[in-house]
C-alpha cells in the first residue's frame, strides 16, 4: 500500500541511451512532480502536472519528456543521456496545485550514467 | 521569488543533546515554510510546516521549530537527539506560481549523532 512508488530503484545505462522513469500515486492525488537530487544533496523541481496538464516546467533539457497518461501516474523519458544526467529523480504528488497541499514523496530512483 | 537558506551542511551532535538546525528564509509575501527529513537511501517525508498560524509548530519524532518574522527564520529544533534522528534535513519554501506551486529548498543539513 506505498503511497507513492518509482520503478525502477536503481538505473544504471550508457551515455546515448534513452530510458523511462516511471511513478505512481495511491492517493487520488491531482498534482504530481519530479524533482531532481544532484550529488550534492540539491534538490530542485523540474516539472508539475496537474488533472494532466503540464503546469511547472522549470529550465530542463528538452530531452526529459513528461508523460502522465492519467492523474495517478506521472512518467519521465530521457533521451541521448549526458553523464551530468546522474543523480536521484523523486517523483512526488499533492492533493491539488492551488493553496497549501503536503507533497508526498517517492523512495527516488537512482540514476547513473556511465 | 522565494528562497531559504540553511546555515551548516553538517551538524553533529551527542546522544540526549540538543539540535539546532538553522535555515532562514526570503520572501516577498508571508510564508509557507516546510522541513523535510530524508533518511539514508529513502524519499523525503514532511517533518512539519508553517502556515501563518501559529509561530511554534511541533511536528513529528518530537521537532519542532519556531517562525520568527524579525529574524526571517525557521530554526528545526529538538530537545534531546537520538541516534535515529540521523539523516538530511531539508528546509523548503512554498513558491506560488500561477496558481501552481512548487517547493524550494534549502542546500541540506546533515546530522550526525554521536553515541
Amino acid at each position: 500500500d506505498t503511497a507513492v512508488s518509482q520503478t525502477p530503484k536503481y538505473l544504471v545505462t550508457q551515455m546515448g541511451n534513452d530510458k523511462s522513469i516511471k511513478c505512481e500515486q495511491n492517493l487520488g492525488h491531482d498534482t504530481m512532480y519530479w524533482y531532481k537530487q544532484d550529488s550534492k544533496k540539491f534538490l530542485k523541481i523540474m516539472f508539475s502536472y496537474n488533472n494532466k496538464e503540464l503546469i511547472i516546467n522549470e529550465t530542463v533539457p528538452n530531452r526529459f519528456s513528461p508523460k502522465s497518461p492519467d492523474k495517478a501516474h506521472l512518467n519521465l523519458h530521457i533521451n541521448s543521456l549526458e553523464l551530468g544526467d546522474s543523480a536521484v529523480y523523486f517523483c512526488a504528488s499533492s492533493q491539488s496545485a492551488g493553496g497549501w497541499n503536503e507533497q508526498f514523496f517517492g523512495p527516488g530512483t537512482r540514476l547513473t550514467v556511465l | 521569488a522565494q528562497s531559504v537558506t540553511q546555515l551548516g551542511s553538517h551538524v553533529s551532535v551527542s546522544e540526549g543533546a540538543l539540535v539546532l538546525l538553522r535555515c532562514n528564509y526570503s520572501s516577498s509575501v508571508p510564508p509557507y515554510l516546510f522541513w523535510y527529513v530524508q533518511y539514508p537511501n529513502q524519499g523525503l517525508q514532511l517533518l512539519l510546516k508553517y502556515t501563518s498560524a501559529a509561530t511554534l509548530v511541533k511536528g513529528i519524532n518530537g521537532f519542532e521549530a519556531e517562525f520568527k518574522k524579525s529574524e526571517t527564520s525557521f530554526h528545526l529544533t529538538k530537545p534531546s537527539a537520538h541516534m535515529s534522528d540521523a539523516a538530511e534535513y531539508f528546509c523548503a519554501v512554498r513558491q506560488s506560481l500561477e496558481g501552481a506551486q512548487k517547493l524550494v529548498f534549502g542546500q541540506g543539513t546533515r546530522l550526525t549523532i554521536n553515541p
